[in-house]
């Protein structure tokens, strides 16, 4: 059955470096998504993607933060400074078919980020 | 703002009893919701998907619910086993989002013993 990868599980980075989390959608979905669960808190929705453009993101998505799908199979999350506030599970899911953006939406096993 | 709230917080059944989990949100201007299960330190995995315009859907042993107007959703479990253990979510897309921006409850965490 197709599933939606994430790479890698585990990344530890220091307070301000730039990370990169990645992410392969289900083969023929077109919407991507980025969501993030910090412990013990409410899974939140940070940015949907389609077409190469951002579609809708919330008010945590700030400037630094991106998205990219740089290439027919990979969609990336870039944190350009990390803060100690960042650590948490992020998650990528992805939707398609007839549906679209308004379809079920399918979840990676996420990225554990701790930021020291 | 659409708030997502689940109750209870956690539940402990024993094995083989029906249960229910209650979902209820603040704005009733839902698309559909889609209910999840998420075990520890892992990913969501989607249960079911139910349309705005559904009462009810069913995939095996669960039924899921939606009652728009009176802002509410229930999981129902049939003859519930250990490994039904998890947390359950519940997230209900708005129509206003056409982004398919998700806004989940804080879980269920059910914990059903042998």
């Amino acid at each position: 059955e197709p599933e939606v990868t994430q790479t890698p599980s585990h990344q530890v980075t220091q307070m301000g470096q730039e990370v990169i989390l990645r992410c392969v959608p289900i083969s023929n979905h077109l919407y991507f998504y980025w969501y993030r669960q910090i412990l013990g808190q409410k899974v939140e929705f940070l940015v949907s993607f389609y077409n190469n453009e951002i579609s809708e993101k919330s008010e945590i998505f700030d400037d630094q933060f991106s998205v990219e799908r740089p290439d027919g199979s990979n969609f990336t999350l870039k944190i350009r400074s990390t803060k100690l506030e960042d650590s948490a599970m992020y998650f990528c899911a992805s939707s398609g078919g007839g549906t679209g953006a308004l379809g079920e939406q399918y979840f990676g096993p996420g990225t554990r980020l701790t930021v020291t | 703002k659409q708030e997502v709230t689940q109750i209870p917080a956690a539940l402990s059944v024993p094995e083989g009893e029906n249960l229910v989990l209650n979902c209820s949100f603040t704005d009733s201007a839902i698309y559909n919701l889609q209910w999840f299960r998420q075990d520890p330190g892992k990913g969501l995995t989607s249960l079911l998907l139910i349309q705005s315009s559904q009462r009810e859907q069913t995939s095996g042993r669960l039924n899921a619910s939606l009652d728009k107007s009176s802002g509410r959703s229930t999981l129902y479990i049939a003859a519930s086993q250990p490994g039904d253990s998890a947390t359950y979510l519940c997230a209900v897309r708005l129509i206003y989002n056409q982004g398919g921006k998700l806004i989940f409850g804080q879980g269920t965490e059910l914990s059903v013993k042998p």
